[in-house]
């Protein structure tokens, strides 16, 4: 069955590092997201991509995350220069637009980002 | 925010026992979603109920839908260890299609 893929699993990272953190969607999905969860706490939505542009972003969500398509099959989220609030599980997600669009989203296994 | 919230926050029960878990959410919405995440892992998507339907089964899963109370609840019959795990509930962002979750309801089924 298909399914998302995250890599790394576990990233250990200083405080002001850059970190990339990858993803590769189901192949005939078109919408990607990328949720987090700080241990213990909810899933939080940060950031919806479509047609190579984001649609939507909340307001975690700020200059220092930045996501890109680079290739057709990658999904990739930038965080630039990481904080020790950024230490969280990161979720990729992708979603097929059906003609219901009901909005199932399929998820990764999470990468877990560690800000030292 | 349209975010739903669960309720328990955290259930404990017996091997066998039905389990249910309540969601609220704020705003008119188009579809709800249930999911459910298994400690350090991914979520899974388990049913959608859409806002014209009432109740929805999928094997031992029950899902109902109350729009005039903006509620909705997941039944699990028959429990069974495996199905310890957290349990979301998701409501579409801003009358947008994209899930937003609240904080989930942790359930232990004790064999």
């Amino acid at each position: 069955e298909p399914e998302v893929t995250q890599t790394p699993s576990h990233q250990v990272t200083q405080m002001g590092q850059e970190v990339i953190l990858r993803c590769v969607p189901i192949s005939n999905h078109l919408y990607f997201y990328w949720y987090r969860q700080i241990l213990g706490q909810k899933v939080e939505f940060l950031v919806s991509f479509y047609n190579n542009e984001i649609s939507e972003k909340s307001e975690i969500f700020d200059d220092q995350f930045s996501v890109e398509r680079p290739d057709g099959s990658n999904f990739t989220l930038k965080i630039r220069s990481t904080k020790l609030e950024d230490s969280a599980m990161y979720f990729c997600a992708s979603g097929r637009l059906a003609e219901s669009n009901t909005g199932e989203l399929f998820f990764g296994e999470g990468s877990r980002l560690t800000v030292l | 925010s349209q975010q739903g919230e669960e309720d328990p926050q955290a259930l404990s029960i017996q091997e066998g026992e039905n389990a249910t878990m309540n969601c609220s959410y704020k705003t008119s919405i188009n579809n709800l979603q249930w999911y459910r995440q298994n400690s350090g892992r991914g979520l899974v998507h388990l049913i959608l109920i859409r806002s014209n339907e009432r109740e929805k089964h999928s094997g031992r899963l029950r899902v109902t839908l109350d729009t005039s109370k903006k509620s909705s609840s997941l039944l699990i019959t028959a429990s069974r260890a495996a199905d310890t795990a957290s349990y979301f509930c998701a409501t579409p962002l801003r009358g947008s299609y994209i899930p937003t979750f609240g904080r989930g309801t942790s359930l232990i089924v004790h064999p």
